[in-house]
């Protein structure tokens, strides 16, 4: 299985701050992965798909980038309605594995 | 308009069997490139991929479940239906089913999900 990890686990920001949360997998992925994000007692929401596609709807300070096995996702400025868990899924082969997370939380 | 809602118990005891229903619209999966999975979220942690039944019936599981995992469609009811075999508290999560966007793999429509305790 493709293991994932993001950095960090957890980021403290305040409105306005641009945040850039990394994923890496275990093994090559190519470009493919996807990012959520989730808000407490909801579904995950779809941010970003391969090969670092915006979701329909998705603001535009959200953004994707990277290849192999590092990534990132990047919030250019941050709202309130961002403070959010994020994670990241790599789509290159089964089993799907996502990473552990990213906390956004208020400064 | 996609939307996908599952259904089920919410409390099963250990060793029991779950059964959980998505029940979709918005979409077919007699078309082709659709799938709908099956995702699950311990409380307070991280999101599990468990199933995928693609339109033409091809399925796939997560090796770590695989053996106490079923999934199943019928399309005249725009249903996925999932099995768990031999229930554990450890399998106590959030159970999500999800749109499947083939060839992109992602999932880009959720359920609301629905919490799951298995406690005797």
């Amino acid at each position: 299985d493709i293991q994932m990890t993001q950095s960090p686990s957890s980021v403290s920001a305040s409105v306005g701050d641009r945040v850039t949360i990394t994923c890496r997998a275990s093994q090559g992925i190519a470009r493919w992965l996807a990012w959520y994000q989730q808000k407490p007692g909801k579904a995950p929401k779809l941010l970003i798909y391969p090969p670092s596609t915006l979701q329909s709807g998705v603001p535009s300070r959200f953004s994707g980038s990277g290849s192999g096995t590092d990534f990132t996702l990047t919030i250019s400025s941050l709202q309130p309605e961002d403070f959010a868990t994020y994670y990241c899924q790599q789509a290159n082969s089964f089993p799907f594995t996502f990473g552990p997370g990213t906390k956004v939380d208020i400064k | 308009q996609i939307t996908l809602k599952e259904s089920g118990p919410t409390l099963v005891k250990p060793t029991q069997t779950l059964t959980l229903t998505c029940t979709f619209s918005g979409f077919s999966l007699s078309t082709t490139e659709v799938g709908v999975g099956w995702i699950r979220q311990p409380p307070g942690k991280a999101l599990e991929w468990l199933a995928l039944i693609y339109w033409d019936d091809d399925k796939r599981y997560s090796p770590s479940v695989k053996s106490r995992l079923t999934i199943t469609k019928d399309t005249s009811k725009n249903q996925v239906v999932l099995t768990m075999t031999n229930m554990d508290p450890v399998d106590t999560a959030t159970y999500y089913c999800a749109h499947f966007v083939y060839g992109d793999y992602y999932f880009d429509y959720w359920g609301q999900g629905t919490l799951v305790t298995v406690s005797s």
